[in-house]
């Protein structure tokens, strides 16, 4: 039971143009959402969060879009840039699971310059 | 300020080997988590510690994986037998509390099992 589910394994976009990452989830407890970034060789870094009562979160050049109703949720990457380049994680939480985060499969993005 | 250690990074076995791993957390992290993640998916959590105590074991094979950390600080997660399906990196996290509270990764450790 995939319950967060990243449905592209991989994007490829050019420096400065924008990158989109798409999540889906199915379980309608989740309350918080999370995008983690990970290099090769390394552990998943954080990267940014959204809570339920928001639809829109934004820290520098990464916003995150979450659509409750479609249980969709968005990372948008502008300008990107070649050190953007990693495997991008999906993470939701809810009440009924304490701070256990599930995850999506991971999108590897390529930024080319 | 020292982010989450894990030793060994790689790890070859055979199945039915035993094998550990050890995760030094962040200093003052009270909640401890151990994933496993296999290729091509993302993590899934096996075991959370707060402080010394399990909070949330509940995907824990628990028929050949066990976890400790009996002082509240380190953990040392075990396999015993390995079989080829454990094959996958086992990552470490830490965080200060639990809920909100952010979970800051160490890189890992990659085991295969032959």
């Amino acid at each position: 039971d995939q319950q967060v589910k990243q449905n592209s394994p991989s994007l490829s976009v050019q420096e400065g143009r924008i990158s989109i990452l798409n999540c889906d989830y199915t379980n309608s407890m989740f309350d918080y959402f999370l995008w983690y970034k990970k290099y090769p060789a390394e552990g998943p870094t954080f990267l940014i969060s959204i809570s339920s009562i928001k639809d829109k979160n934004e820290d520098g050049r990464f916003t995150v879009f979450l659509n409750k109703s479609a249980k969709h949720l968005s990372l948008h990457i502008v300008p990107s840039q070649p050190g953007d380049s990693a495997v991008y994680f999906c993470a939701a939480r809810g009440e009924t699971s304490g701070s256990r985060l599930t995850f999506g499969e991971g999108t590897q993005l390529t930024v080319n310059p | 300020e020292a982010g989450v250690a894990q030793s060994p990074r790689y790890k070859i076995i055979e199945k039915r080997q035993s094998v550990a791993f050890w995760c030094n957390p962040i200093s003052g992290h009270a909640t401890l988590y151990w994933y496993q993640q296999i290729l091509g998916q993302g993590p899934k959590l096996l075991i959370q510690f707060q402080n010394n105590g399990v909070v949330d074991d509940s995907q824990l094979p628990k028929d050949r994986f066990s976890a400790e950390r009996l002082k509240g600080v380190d953990s040392t997660l075990k396999i015993q037998p390995a079989k080829l399906e454990d094959s996958a990196v086992y990552l470490c996290a830490s965080s200060r509390g639990q809920l909100q509270e952010t979970q800051y990764f160490g890189p890992g450790t990659r085991l295969l099992v032959l």
